[in-house]
């Protein structure tokens, strides 16, 4: 068993589109995150969520929607995507926030 | 959270130990130094952490300083799959609810 999945793994969408990536989670872990890593390979958060509630969204355009409809799932919703978001996200999830993260594949956003 | 400093590149004959540095000068008396890599194409992976004694598991020992200003990841046996990049992570536990992650040491294992 996956113990951070993410989905899809690959996206190819088009300027403008809006699109959504899964991330799920079966460890019972509290906290979640979305990481985003770009062509440099930079890895930078995102956004921290700790029992479904918003912690760090870490000034990220308000394109970029997460949602966590229950401890367990973290989705990242995206409007209006931009050449500029094409990168890898990654979802992680940590039992506590002082524990250590678990991360997911990375879905490969490619906004052509 | 403290910075980190790594040498942005490193080799290591297989079945050779990898002893990765990684400089955290400014490092406060409660934080942790977290070693995480990140093999290609794929999500980061937690290694180990530690505090200020020596830490060793199944995939590596952590060797910090008395100063605790440095720290140094073993990989006793290298093999051809820990090519990577390794990240050194200075972070308090009541910290903010996020790992900063810096530009890491690519490992080269080579045979």
């Amino acid at each position: 068993d996956t113990a951070v999945s993410q989905t899809p793994k690959y996206l190819v969408t088009q300027m403008g589109n809006d699109k959504s990536i899964k991330c799920e989670q079966n460890l019972g872990h509290d906290t979640m995150y979305w990481y985003k890593q770009d062509s440099k390979k930079f890895l930078k958060i995102m956004f921290s969520y700790n029992n479904k509630e918003l912690i760090i969204n870490e000034t990220v355009p308000n394109r970029f929607s997460p949602k966590s409809p229950d401890k367990a799932h973290l989705n990242l919703h995206i409007n209006s995507l931009e050449l500029g978001d094409s990168a890898v996200y990654f979802c992680a999830s940590s039992l506590k926030r002082n524990t250590e993260a678990f991360f997911g594949q990375g879905t490969r956003l490619t906004v052509v | 959270d403290a910075k980190t400093t790594q040498p942005p590149s490193m080799d290591c004959a297989e079945g050779r130990a990898a002893n990765l540095p990684c400089n955290h000068s400014t490092i406060s008396g409660n934080e942790y130094v977290y070693w995480y890599r990140q093999i290609h194409s794929q999500g980061p992976q937690y290694i180990i952490h530690g505090l200020k004694n020596n830490e060793t598991n199944e995939m590596a020992s952590l060797i910090i300083t008395e100063d605790r200003k440095s720290s140094t990841l073993i990989l006793p046996h290298a093999t051809l799959r820990d090519t990577a990049v390794y990240y050194c992570i200075v972070r308090a536990p009541s910290g903010t609810y996020k790992y900063i992650f810096g530009t890491g040491t690519r490992l080269k294992v080579l045979a």
